[in-house]
């Protein structure tokens, strides 16, 4: 049973729109909530994470987190082509830095 | 600051031969991890140690699969006799202490079994 699940699978939009990613995770008691970003080749790379219900914004990124409904979402305002990677949530086990991941969402933005 | 440093970054073995994966963890990070992706697993947890101290190891295959810390600066992912169900990436990473931190992965290492 796959704890961390991703939506949707893949996205293409054009440059500047607003990116919307959603994650549905199983724990409500987890700890925090991360995004990752992943460029083909590479290993992931810690975009921001989450730990209270609500929002937090850092810089063009905003993620939501409802521990009730078990979902955070991450929106990119003004996306560039830079922007195009696999996009990975992922659940903090017990607060110990041991990461589920979900399968995560490919996004293309489009020139 | 180079980053978390893995060798190779590829390597092809055939069925049955053992592989030895290499990760230097950034300099003054005390845990480590260890991660395998797969297009159909996607990115699972395999190891992970503290202080070179082996603290969970739940996502190790029982069999074939080991791994070691014998210093700050280093540690391996061993496979005996792999077969062709390991090919995959492997991604190391590491973090200041272990807890709720940002992780810090490697370029990973492909290993394809034949």
């Amino acid at each position: 049973q796959e704890k961390v699940q991703q939506s949707p699978e893949s996205l293409i939009v054009p440059e500047g729109a607003m990116v919307s990613l959603n994650c549905s995770f199983s724990d409500s008691a987890s700890q925090s909530i991360w995004w990752y970003q992943q460029h083909p080749g590479k290993g992931p790379k810690a975009l921001i994470s989450i730990f209270s219900n609500g929002n937090k914004k850092e810089g063009r990124l905003t993620v939501y987190l409802n521990r009730a409904s078990l979902h955070v979402s991450l929106h990119i305002k003004d996306s560039q082509p830079s922007d195009s990677a696999v996009y990975l949530c992922a659940e903090d086990d017990y607060n110990q830095g041991k990461l589920i991941f979900g399968q995560g969402t490919k996004l293309s933005i489009k020139p | 600051n180079a980053g978390v440093i893995q060798t190779p970054r590829h390597k092809v073995t055939g069925k049955g031969q053992e592989a030895t994966l290499w990760c230097e963890p950034i300099s003054g990070h005390s845990a480590v991890f260890w991660y395998r992706q797969t297009i159909v697993q996607g990115l699972e947890f395999l190891t992970y140690f503290r202080n070179q101290a082996p603290i969970d190891d739940s996502g190790m295959p029982k069999e074939r699969f080991s791994a070691q810390m014998p210093n700050q600066s280093h540690s391996t992912l061993k496979i005996q006799s792999t077969q062709p169900q390991d090919s995959a990436v492997y991604l190391c990473a590491s973090s200041f202490w272990g807890g709720s931190e940002t992780l810090y992965f490697g370029s990973g290492t492909r290993l394809t079994v034949l």
